[in-house]
């Protein structure tokens, strides 16, 4: 249980184009996503919340603008990077938290991740 | 806010013996906490977690030990596989928030 499937896996694009990334929760409901994104060889750093029905919140320094997130659904939540550049160019990965009441301690189920390339 | 850091980048040890994982949180309010695995191309995934009630958790093959006096947490995985060859992370939560924050990580690599 707890799987959550990202798509694409991998993309390369021409710098200007947007690029959307999808994010499923496979066999449960999610109130509760998160982006993340990751340099090479270095941790992860969360970029925004995605809460079901409402507004995501992002970090401090994550130009909203920049990286649209939309969570339409129990089980999808959208990341958009509009006109990529190729400072853009990075991991990007989700994680879902099980179930629709937020509670603390629940651990975050990350799906694969998207590489992102922009030339 | 939270800072979470590891002591050791990288870590090698002998297919069969045991490896320790070290990590350091700053926050004494962090009341939840959760060690992942990811390797090359993959997601992170959960290995195990541990509230702050308690002070050893244990799985299969891995033990975690919470000491909330110094603010340290380890990961012990017994009898490493080459299976083990991954990053692993420890990630941290405060009380009431939902949000990890996630350490360096450790390259661990296991020798044959």
């Amino acid at each position: 249980g707890a799987v959550v499937s990202q798509h694409p896996s991998w993309v390369i694009c021409k710098s200007g184009t947007s690029v959307k990334i999808e994010c499923r929760s496979l066999d449960f409901q999610a109130t509760t996503m998160f982006w993340y994104r990751q340099f090479p060889k270095q941790s992860l750093m969360l970029m925004a919340t995605s809460n079901e029905g409402s507004k995501a919140t992002y970090e401090q320094g994550v130009e909203k603008d920049k990286f649209l997130i939309n969570h339409a659904s129990l089980t999808l939540s959208t990341l958009t990077v509009t006109s990529a550049h190729p400072e853009d160019s990075s991991f990007y990965i989700c994680s879902a938290i099980r179930g629709q009441q937020i509670l603390s301690g629940q651990p975050q189920h990350f799906g694969d991740g998207t590489r992102l390339s922009i030339l | 806010g939270e800072s979470v850091g590891l002591h050791l980048p990288t870590l090698s040890v002998q297919e069969g013996d045991n490896s320790i994982i070290n990590c350091a949180y700053s926050n004494s309010a962090s009341d939840y906490f959760i060690w992942y695995k990811q390797e090359s191309g993959k997601g992170p995934q959960f290995i195990i977690d541990i509230r702050s009630n308690m002070d050893k958790r244990q799985g299969q093959r891995v033990t975690v030990l919470l000491n909330k006096t110094v603010k340290h947490l380890s990961l012990q995985i017994a009898a490493t596989q080459p299976g083990d060859s991954a990053v692993y992370f420890c990630a941290v939560a405060r009380q009431g928030a939902q949000k990890l924050v996630f350490g360096q990580g450790t390259r661990l690599t296991i020798n044959p």
